[in-house]
């Protein structure tokens, strides 16, 4: 069974541009949640969707936006990207958005550079 | 605000050493506590805790939660270069409407030296 997948594995982009990152889940999975990584600090939670509805939202910005396909896969739109949007962007997926009994599965993720 | 605090930072173990880290957490409303690991790339499950005093054990790794005290440790033992990599420990808590979400600590560095 195919894991979580995301793409790219890597972009660079310049300040002011924009970025949209993806993410599919685990078959059956409803479930996604973005995570963003910066350098030397533990993942900080951006978004979950479930049924294609936003779930939950973290402390970001409004240039950070997503939406979830009906097939469940997602997308993370960046806008006017700044240098300290520069991270590893994680997708997570489960069953139904809670961890239960199984652990949060993530992707490889999106290394984001901006330059 | 939920909070969840690692430590070390970071630790330099020789190869067979035994390695304890410590995870804390303030949170209002807990389900569980996860550890990975995470070498170049994306965290890679180790254990999920949801029950006090129960330890899980996976080879030369064990974990154990303590819900009374809010804290967690992850053991090491018969340390390997392998081993060399960021822990992090994460605590799963409700959003608003429903489904999780993690919050994680900084993560806890440890280099293995042969």
């Amino acid at each position: 069974d195919a894991g979580v997948t995301q793409s790219p594995t890597h972009l660079i982009k310049t300040r002011g541009q924009h970025v949209t990152l993806r993410c599919s889940p685990i078959s059956g999975h409803k479930s996604v949640s973005w995570y963003q990584q910066v350098l030397g600090q533990g993942p900080q939670f951006i978004f979950q969707y479930y049924e294609k509805e936003e779930r939950g939202r973290g402390n970001f910005p409004d240039r950070f936006s997503a939406r979830q396909f009906p097939n469940y896969s997602s997308e993370l739109n960046v806008n006017a990207l700044l240098l300290g949007d520069s991270a590893l962007y994680l997708c997570a997926s489960s069953l139904e958005g809670e961890i239960g009994d199984t652990e949060a599965f993530f992707g490889q993720g999106t290394r984001l550079t901006v330059v | 605000e939920d909070k969840v605090v690692q430590s070390p930072l970071s630790l330099v173990v020789h190869e067979g050493d035994t390695v304890t880290l410590n995870c804390s957490y303030e949170v209002t409303n807990f389900r569980s506590l996860l550890w990975y690991k995470q070498e170049k790339k994306a965290p890679t499950f180790l254990f999920m805790l949801t029950s006090s005093g129960i330890e899980k054990k996976s080879g030369r790794l064990s974990s154990i939660l303590d819900k009374k005290e809010l804290f967690s440790i992850l053991n090491i033992t018969a340390t390997q270069t392998g081993d060399s990599a960021v822990y992090l420990c994460a605590v799963e808590v409700p959003l608003k409407a429903a489904g999780n979400k993690l919050t994680f600590g900084g993560g806890t560095r440890v280099l293995v030296k042969p």
